[in-house]
């Protein structure tokens, strides 16, 4: 079964650095995404990206955060001077069609900001 | 998208059919209903989806009753490793070029 693979699995990092989250989507999904779950909390949306631009973000996307699609594998999140509060899992999707049957998730990448 | 309530949490033990129910009142004529489930530390996987009656797959059965203002996701003869957080979300077909909106989920332990 095809997979969403996220690296690294667990980032540690100083606050006020900044950091790269990586993902690779499914090879022929279109949309890709991410959210975030702080540490007993439900999973949020961050930003979807299409056609090589973000197709809605949410408020918790701000200026803080950027994606990028650098080459026709990778989709990443960055996170620039990074706060405690942006402790948590991030989780890369992707889907094929856009439609909200068979979004796939990768297992996270758990950043620890200290 | 459709505000969707659904139990805390739930206990069963293995072996058993457990049904969790979401009520979803404000159901748009167009909106589907899916179901994921999240393991701890993962990310929430696909289980099901449909949009009326009964849709069934090789993990689960979705019944959804004529008026769609609520659905059941029903898990046969449960298992130890079907213990997770199980997510109704509603949404229209166009729902996967923007955000999906997790609530709080219904929390499954299963029991040996």
């Amino acid at each position: 079964e095809p997979e969403v693979t996220q690296t690294p699995s667990h980032q540690v990092t100083q606050m006020g650095q900044e950091v790269i989250l990586r993902c690779v989507p499914i090879s022929n999904h279109l949309y890709f995404y991410w959210y975030r779950q702080i540490l007993g909390q439900k999973v949020e949306f961050l930003v979807s990206f299409y056609n090589n631009e973000i197709s809605e973000k949410s408020e918790i996307f701000d200026d803080q955060f950027s994606v990028e699609r650098p080459d026709g594998s990778n989709f990443t999140l960055k996170i620039r001077s990074t706060k405690l509060e942006d402790s948590a899992m991030y989780f890369c999707a992707s889907s094929e069609s856009g439609g909200n049957r068979g979004y796939t998730f990768g297992s996270g990448t758990r950043l620890t900001v200290v | 998208l459709a505000k969707t309530t659904q139990p805390i949490s739930m206990d069963s033990y293995e072996g058993q059919e457990v049904n969790i129910t979401c009520s979803h009142n404000n159901i748009a004529t167009n909106d589907y209903i899916t179901w994921y489930q999240q393991f701890p530390s993962q990310g929430p996987r696909f289980i099901i989806q449909g949009y009326k009656t009964k849709v069934t797959n090789e993990v689960a059965s979705l019944f959804i009753p004529a008026d769609r203002k609520s659905s059941t996701l029903s898990l046969p003869r449960v298992s130890l490793s079907d213990t997770a957080v199980y997510y109704c979300l509603v949404g229209g077909p166009d729902t996967g070029r923007r955000a999906l909106t997790f609530g709080s989920g219904t929390r499954l332990q299963v029991q040996p």
